[in-house]
């Protein structure tokens, strides 16, 4: 089956822009969740996604928001881009229980100059 | 906050020999732990996971061990083999599994 399905896989963008990830999760996984990964902290949870409402949200300022459609692809956004939001972005999809882990895509590659 | 923490950002074991790799949290309502394998340029893929309720899960080459009174865990692999060179992240969440959180990782290299 199809895995985890993220684009694009990198992007340059300035400062003060806006981008727009994308991922498609595995079939019938109704659960998605994004991560930011930098080399300093690790992976940390920036929010999930279950049939189209946010169940989670972690840490991270208003700027990064998100969406999920009828059909569990989800959208990333991030507005008024800063040189710190450098950093992979990792979307995992799962069944709803989250038993056995999540699936997670390749990843999208944000650079912000 | 690092309420998981991987102290170790990188390991180095010999071929054949055993891989033991160390994760500490500090959230007591944590109650799944999982291990992620990391190879570079691609996402995490999950590895093993043990439930608060057992101190060992077992699965081929990898075993993980929790320590719930030390909220401590590890993975140990054994035999250690070069394509097990990667990056480790150590991941915990609560009773909802949906807020996970993810350690920094341990870079582990296995020579020949």
């Amino acid at each position: 089956k199809a895995g985890v399905t993220q684009t694009p896989r990198y992007l340059i963008k300035t400062r003060g822009q806006q981008v727009t990830l994308s991922c498609s999760p595995i079939s019938g996984h109704r659960s998605v969740s994004w991560y930011q990964q930098t080399p300093g902290q690790g992976l940390q949870f920036l929010f999930e996604y279950f049939s189209e409402t946010q169940r989670n949200k972690g840490n991270f300022p208003g700027r990064f928001s998100g969406r999920q459609f009828s059909n569990s692809r989800s959208e990333m956004n991030v507005s008024t881009l800063e040189l710190g939001d450098s950093a992979l972005y990792l979307c995992a999809s799962s069944l709803d229980s989250g038993e056995g882990g999540y699936t997670f895509g390749s990843g999208t590659r944000l650079t912000v100059v | 906050d690092q309420q998981v923490k991987q102290n170790s950002p990188s390991l180095s074991v010999q071929e054949g020999r055993i891989s033991i790799l160390n994760c500490d949290y500090t959230n007591s309502m944590f109650d799944y732990f999982l291990w992620y394998k990391k190879y570079p340029a691609e996402g995490p893929t999950f590895l093993i996971s043990i439930s608060s309720i057992k101190d060992k899960n077992e699965d081929g080459r990898f075993t993980v061990f929790l320590n719930k009174s030390a909220k401590h865990l590890s993975l140990h692999i054994v035999p250690s083999q070069p394509g097990d060179s990667a990056v480790y992240f150590c991941a915990a969440s609560g009773d909802n599994n949906n807020d996970m959180r993810f350690g920094a990782g341990t870079r582990l290299t296995v020579k020949p």
